[in-house]
């Protein structure tokens, strides 16, 4: 185990479907973020919080909300995906200090499919 | 825009073997970067390189960057099937929590 959970490791929806994505890390660190790997195309940056607050969010489509309740905990909820979507989702961590931003920690990922 | 080329793109090697596998960049404001090695989900943390020149070394396996030339190799040596794996470049500017990530180089080790 990594120190940071995913849940559920695979998912099937339909498009219609509305589904959450958990992550939770157990590092005590104060940075999450979430990824997207698609087949054959480097990992994709989605999201970034720092201290709960989201601080990036890089032109990803409103079907893909996120939520930061705290530190420790990090959710992706998805509303009418497209068949495009179906991607590993992967979640990350790590420890924000002053100026500092060291290695960040990946989950197992989620294995969307998008029927 | 920050990009990050890695190659080869994949690679097939016997055990004993020695590779390098390489990693070009652009980034605005570079601050560091980093190799992780993906076996099947989960990427895992192997250096984190900012200052060029200098050694990191595990085991196995170094990492060297070059600020001014812009790339790093990561090297394996006296490989083993346990190695196989795809071995991801990324690199973050000075904002620090934004990895741009390269395509990975996909690392076959043979019996």
């Amino acid at each position: 185990e990594t120190g940071v959970t995913q849940t559920p490791r695979h998912l099937v929806m339909g498009m219609t479907n509305k589904k959450s994505l958990k992550c939770e890390q157990h590092l005590g660190h104060n940075a999450m973020y979430w990824y997207k790997q698609s087949a054959k195309k480097p990992l994709e940056l989605m999201f970034v919080y720092n201290f709960k607050e989201q601080t990036e969010n890089n032109s990803v489509p409103s079907r893909f909300s996120p939520e930061c309740p705290n530190s420790s905990h990090l959710f992706l909820h998805l509303h009418t995906l497209q068949p495009e979507d179906s991607a590993l989702y992967l979640c990350a961590s790590s420890l924000h200090s002053g100026d500092s931003y060291n290695e960040q920690f990946f989950g197992p990922g989620t294995r969307l499919t998008v029927l | 825009e920050d990009k990050v080329v890695q190659s080869p793109l994949s690679l097939v090697v016997h055990e004993g073997d020695t590779v390098t596998l390489n990693c070009s960049y652009e980034v605005t404001n570079f601050r560091s970067l980093l190799w992780y090695k993906q076996e099947k989900k989960a990427p895992t943390f192997l250096f984190m390189l900012t200052s060029s020149g200098i050694e990191k070394k595990s085991g196995r396996l170094s990492s060297i960057l070059d600020k001014k030339e812009l790339f790093s190799i990561l090297n394996i040596t006296a490989t083993q099937t346990g190695d196989s794996a795809i071995y991801l470049c990324a690199v973050t500017n000075n904002a620090g929590n934004m990895l741009t990530f390269g395509g990975g180089t996909r690392l076959m080790v043979k019996p």
